[in-house]
């Protein structure tokens, strides 16, 4: 059972390149979403989607683009890379619907903008 | 809006002690509950939640919280650690009868347990 799968796990960038952070999952979640973390501020909503087609923004969405094409996959993108996006980001899903489900994290992909 | 304080950065303990931490969140509307763990270099997973009734919440490795809706309070405790306890610890909010159920987190609470 894989549950939330990330790729890459560990990358590092030149100020200004762009990628793409991959998210899927195999358990058939409406909702999806990217969070990142920073020493001593907790996780924070980046961008979140409640089904294909469907995307929102979160508490920090400036920088990345997302969309959700399809129900497993919700891929994270960063337009044009800053050190300021140095961080740990964690894709995560759960049941739809409503609040109170269960939402399961992805292992991380840790970023480094140099 | 809601927020969550997680009161404490660091907890250490000694293998075998009892440990709390300690959890407040400020909220206008009804929330539910969560406590997550974060072993070093991996992904968060749910210990426990508190959605309606009972106020005492019995969670995964002998975790529980208590709510306290007048003190706004969701404390995790256990009453016996063990070196494998040792993570960090996040309290969460989700708004109730919200359609998407994002999460706000607390900071986090590193539980060091020594032997």
């Amino acid at each position: 059972n894989a549950g939330v799968t990330q790729t890459p796990k560990f990358q590092v960038l030149k100020t200004g390149q762009s990628m793409t952070l991959q998210c899927a999952q195999d358990m058939n979640h409406e909702y999806m979403s990217w969070y990142r973390q920073d020493p001593g501020m907790g996780l924070r909503l980046i961008h979140y989607s409640v089904g294909a087609g469907i995307t929102d923004q979160g508490e920090v969405p400036n920088g990345y683009n997302v969309s959700r094409s399809t129900t497993e996959d919700f891929p994270l993108r960063l337009l044009s890379a800053a050190p300021s996006q140095t961080s740990v980001y964690f894709c995560a899903s759960s049941e739809g619907g409503r609040s109170g489900n269960t939402i399961y994290f992805g292992e991380g992909s840790w970023l480094t903008v140099v | 809006a809601q927020s969550v304080t997680q009161l404490d950065s660091q907890v250490p303990v000694f293998e075998e002690a009892p440990v709390e931490l300690r959890c407040n969140y400020s909220s206008s509307v009804s929330v539910y509950l969560f406590w997550y763990v974060q072993y070093p270099n991996q992904g968060l997973q749910l210990l426990l939640k508190y959605l309606s009734g009972s106020t005492l919440v019995k969670g995964i490795n002998g975790f529980e919280a208590e709510f306290n809706k007048s003190q706004t309070s969701f404390h995790l405790r256990k009453p016996s650690v063990h070196i494998s306890d040792t993570a960090e610890y996040f309290c969460a909010v989700s708004e109730f009868g919200g359609s998407q159920g994002n999460l706000i987190f607390g900071k986090g609470t590193k539980l060091s347990v020594k032997p």
